[in-house]
C-alpha cells in the first residue's frame, strides 16, 4: 500500500475486555515497530519486528501485552484484559531493514478504556 | 537511567523568527538521530537525520546540529511560518547498530502570525 495502515482508528473497551490492533506495513518493508502514546507525551517503544522474528520486546508493559507478526507483514498487537492505564494512542512504524533508516509512521489506533 | 529530554513543553514565536529546539540525552550512545515532525491525530512525520561524525545537517529551512560530547541536538527552523506549528520529536537508537528508535517528550511548537 501507499503507507503504513493502522485499523481500527478507534477502540473502545470496557475495562477487562481483550483488544486486537492490526498494522499493515508498506509492501517490502522488513521492519516493523509498535509504540504507546499518551496524551502529551512522546511515543514509546513497545517492541520490534524483523520480518517474523520479534527482535526486542523490552518495551512491552506487561505480560498483557503481545505482538505478533506470523508472516512478515501484518503485525497484529494484543492487549489482554485491558485496564484504564492501557489507555493510549498505539502506533505502527515501518522501515526497509536496512538501518540508519527513517521510520514511516501510520496514524495509530486510539485505545480508551472505560 | 536511560533519558531523551526536549528543553520544554511548548515553545510561541512570531512568524518569520528561527526557531530552536533541543534535545539532551544521557546514557545513550547514539550512532543517529532523528527528528519527526507530529500534527494532531496523526503518527510522526519524518525530517531529517543526522549520523554522529556529522555536525551539522541543512533541508531548506531546517538545520540539525549533533554534538555527542554534550549528548545534544538542536534543531533550528529559520523564517517559520504559521504552518510549522506542530510538535517536533527528536529520536534516537540506543547503540550502534541497533535500529529501533526512542523517542523524546516532544516540544510543541506555535508560530504566531
Amino acid at each position: 500500500g501507499a503507507g503504513v495502515s493502522q485499523s481500527p482508528r478507534y477502540k473502545v473497551a470496557k475495562r477487562g475486555q481483550d483488544v486486537a490492533l492490526r498494522c499493515d506495513p508498506i509492501s517490502g518493508h522488513v521492519s516493523l515497530f509498535w509504540y504507546q502514546q499518551a496524551l502529551g507525551q512522546g511515543p514509546e517503544f513497545l517492541t520490534y519486528f524483523q520480518n517474523e522474528a520479534q527482535l526486542d520486546k523490552s518495551g512491552l508493559p506487561s505480560d498483557r501485552f503481545f505482538a505478533e507478526r506470523p508472516e512478515g507483514s501484518v503485525s497484529t498487537l494484543k492487549i489482554q484484559r485491558t485496564q484504564q492505564e492501557d489507555s493510549a494512542v498505539y502506533l505502527c512504524a515501518s522501515s526497509l531493514g536496512q538501518g540508519e533508516e527513517k521510520l514511516f509512521f501510520g496514524s495509530g489506533t486510539q485505545l480508551s478504556v472505560l | 537511567s536511560q533519558k531523551i529530554e526536549q528543553n520544554s513543553e511548548a515553545l510561541n514565536i512570531q512568524e518569520g523568527k528561527t526557531a530552536t529546539l533541543t534535545c539532551n540525552y544521557t546514557n545513550y550512545s547514539p550512532a543517529y538521530l532523528q527528528w519527526y515532525r507530529q500534527d494532531p491525530g496523526r503518527g510522526p512525520v519524518f525530517l531529517l537525520l543526522i549520523r554522529e561524525n556529522e555536525k551539522e545537517k541543512r533541508k531548506e529551512r531546517l538545520k540539525v546540529t549533533f554534538d555527542t560530547t554534550l549528548k545534544q541536538s538542536l534543531f533550528h527552523i529559520t523564517a517559520s511560518q504559521p504552518a510549522d506549528s506542530a510538535t517536533y520529536l527528536c529520536a534516537l537508537s540506543r547503540e550502534t547498530g541497533a535500529n529501533n528508535l526512542f523517542f523524546g517528550t516532544g516540544t510543541r511548537l506555535t508560530v504566531i502570525p
